[in-house]
């Protein structure tokens, strides 16, 4: 089995409807975090959680919430769909942040790809 | 501040033939360094990573990149390409504090000719 998880795979919605995303892990990590994958501009963040109390927008966090359900959980809430909206949307997982200034590994899901009409 | 820069956005190579992807970096800290790969309609898998503990750094699949301080780079290659080896590649960048956020490139994406 997958170690991170995304569902759904694929949603197709309609302006103005709210979306959630889910994403669970297996690896025991603390730390997730939400992407956002637009074509020719690599990957960007959206939000991310240290632990379940600890939740820190990112570059891109307007029209997104985030619920850090349980460690292993971290979804993503499009309150009100637009169409500019539409990605491919990765969670992430990592065990550290920096140690030894080193910065943790992340590893991804499978993704979801969100069309909004 | 961290920023990544993917030189090109497309290359070519037929197969059993090197690739070359190129990537330059700038860091406020001493940066970790991330290659990864993008297959079609998956998700993304680490290639490869520095961490300063050698300049030469080897990956999954036959791939390797040298980290350069002096030209600030982290070019990302591989002797002979496989069919297999087209996709999109990222060069990442992380942030030497204690958030442990990465900063994506724009990506490359990599086509292999038979």
């Amino acid at each position: 089995d997958a170690d991170v998880t995304q569902t759904p795979r694929n949603r197709i919605t309609k302006t103005g409807k709210r979306i959630m995303l889910e994403c669970s892990q297996t690896k025991g990590h603390d730390r997730m975090y939400w992407y956002r994958q637009d074509p020719g501009l690599g990957l960007r963040l959206i939000y991310y959680s240290f632990d379940v109390k600890d939740i820190n927008k990112g570059e891109i966090s307007d029209g997104y919430s985030v619920s850090r359900q349980a460690q292993a959980k971290f979804s993503l809430s499009l309150e009100s769909a637009i169409p500019n909206q539409t990605a491919l949307y990765f969670c992430a997982t990592s065990d550290l942040g920096t140690s030894g200034g080193i910065t943790d590994t992340q590893y991804f899901g499978p993704g979801t790809r969100l069309t909004v009409l | 501040a961290q920023s990544v820069t993917q030189l090109d956005s497309h290359v070519s190579v037929s197969e059993g033939t090197p690739v070359l992807l190129r990537c330059n970096y700038s860091s406020s800290y001493s940066p970790s360094l991330f290659w990864y790969v993008q297959h079609p309609n998956k998700g993304l898998q680490l290639l490869l990573k520095y961490t300063s503990a050698a300049t030469l750094v080897k990956g999954i699949n036959g791939f390797e990149a040298e980290f350069k301080k002096s030209e600030t780079s982290f070019h990302l290659t591989k002797p002979s390409a496989h069919m297999s080896d087209a996709a999109e590649y990222f060069c990442v960048v992380g942030r030497g504090s204690t958030l442990g956020r990465l900063y994506f490139g724009r990506g490359t994406q990599l086509t292999v000719w038979p």
